[in-house]
């Protein structure tokens, strides 16, 4: 079956270091997208991607940076990561043209502590 | 003003009841909608989508207003099984690059 992951599932790390969040899906899905999760604020975008070498920015992107070299991988590289940074981190995948009309599917989610 | 907007709630109901949560949503081109749920530690997952001519899915009734831009979402005999945050969710129209989500609704259905 298809589906989408992401690695780690749980991760501690130092102030100041760089840190990858992968995700991978099989779905052959255009679209990938980064969000991260914190009490009172919801899914916020980070980054987007609507094909291989497309990436955007959404509306929390700094510190963040995302490539997309394959169809199937989105990894989320924290440049130097800080304590504003801890949070969960969900990777989501979907079909279609730009995402419009179709429903996105989540991995499992990265939960990331900055100490 | 938020894109998306939603009543963070919680929303504390008995068993059996009946329970209605309202998303609004500003892009007026917005083309498509659907209502996510996620279970406390967990990854959304789509619960329905939402069509202009309204949808039903069991116990579950979603509504489109395009007019006064809102979408709704209707639990009727409410099971404690239904407790979880519910996510509107929004993909713009034509020129818009990214699916907006809503900060959820938190659901509490008690025995």
């Amino acid at each position: 079956d298809a589906e989408i992951t992401q690695s780690p599932r749980h991760k501690i790390t130092e102030t100041g270091r760089q840190v990858t969040l992968a995700c991978h899906q099989t779905w052959n899905h255009n679209n990938m997208f980064w969000y991260r999760q914190d009490l009172g604020h919801g899914l916020r975008l980070i980054h987007y991607s609507y094909g291989v070498h497309d990436t955007n920015k959404g509306e929390v992107s700094d510190g963040y940076s995302v490539s997309r070299s394959n169809t199937e991988d989105l990894p989320l590289t924290l440049e130097s990561a800080a304590s504003s940074q801890t949070s969960v981190y969900f990777c989501a995948s979907s079909g279609g043209n730009r995402g419009l009309n179709t429903e996105a599917f989540f991995g499992q989610g990265t939960r990331l502590t900055v100490v | 003003r938020k894109e998306v907007e939603q009543d963070p709630g919680p929303f504390n109901v008995p068993e059996g009841a009946t329970v209605a949560f309202n998303c609004t949503y500003s892009n007026s081109a917005s083309q498509s909608f659907f209502w996510y749920r996620q279970d406390c530690r967990k990854e959304p997952k789509l619960l329905m989508s939402v069509y202009s001519s309204g949808n039903e899915d069991g116990r579950f009734t979603a509504q489109l207003n395009r007019a006064s831009q809102y979408i709704s979402l209707l639990i009727r005999d409410s099971k404690l099984s239904d407790s979880a945050t519910y996510l509107c969710v929004v993909n713009p129209g034509t020129g818009g690059f990214k699916t907006i989500f809503g900060a959820g609704t938190r659901l509490f259905v008690k025995a």
